[in-house]
């Protein structure tokens, strides 16, 4: 079956330094969907990426579909104390069962 | 407005015991979807309703089972629990089942299986 992975499992970084988290997929995927939860809290949709290497941005963040549809990458510049969380990455692969990454646990020290 | 809702918040059972989760989605919302999140991992899709009918089943086994009725709340039910079954399980709605459709997630119910 298809599997997503991501990758670090886990990254502490200083306020005010970048970070990025890298999501590989099996197959080829139809788009990707990139979520961030909060400790103790439940997913929150980010964004949608459809088109190979597309590239979008929402201020401090941009995300990036890989051109063979099957990575992704989701970059912060210049991480606030308020990006602590988990990432993940989330894609169909023309089904509709969304498969999510393993994610990437975002600490961030003030 | 209201966002899922997801009750009960909390549920703690026993090995073998039967369990009954609840979602109601977004007002509008006509699919709804269960995940299964093990703490430290991403969630894992159980199931996906629209219009009252199964539209997508994940890898669980036959103890999972789930319902979507005429308002579009769903029930998930899971049978002989066992340990593993532990988790934050979480209900999503959205719009349509067009995977390009954004999943507005609920605050999920944590189950403890002792």
């Amino acid at each position: 079956g298809q599997q997503v992975m991501q990758i670090p499992q886990y990254q502490h970084v200083q306020e005010g330094e970048d970070f990025t988290t890298y999501c590989n997929s099996s197959t080829t995927l139809s788009n990707i969907q990139w979520y961030k939860q909060r400790p103790g809290g439940h997913p929150v949709f980010l964004i949608q990426l459809v088109k190979s290497g597309e590239v979008k941005k929402q201020k401090r963040l941009t995300f990036q579909f890989g051109e063979a549809k099957k990575n992704s990458s989701l970059h912060i510049t210049a991480t606030q104390t308020t990006d602590v969380g988990t990432y993940f990455c989330a894609g169909y692969t023309g089904r509709r069962a969304l498969t999510f990454g393993s994610g990437t646990r975002l600490q961030v020290q003030p | 407005d209201a966002g899922v809702t997801q009750s009960p918040t909390h549920l703690i059972k026993t090995r073998g015991q039967q369990v009954t989760l609840r979602c109601s989605p977004i007002s509008g919302h006509k699919s709804v979807s269960w995940y299964q999140q093990v703490l430290g991992q991403g969630p894992q899709f159980i199931f996906q309703y629209y219009e009252k009918e199964e539209r997508g089943r994940g890898n669980f086994p036959d103890r999972f089972s789930a319902r979507q009725f005429p308002n579009y709340s769903s029930e998930l039910n899971v049978n002989a629990l066992l340990l593993g079954d532990s988790a934050l399980y979480l209900c999503a709605s959205s719009l349509t089942t067009d995977s390009g459709n954004e999943q507005f997630f609920g605050p999920g119910t944590r189950l403890t299986v002792l």
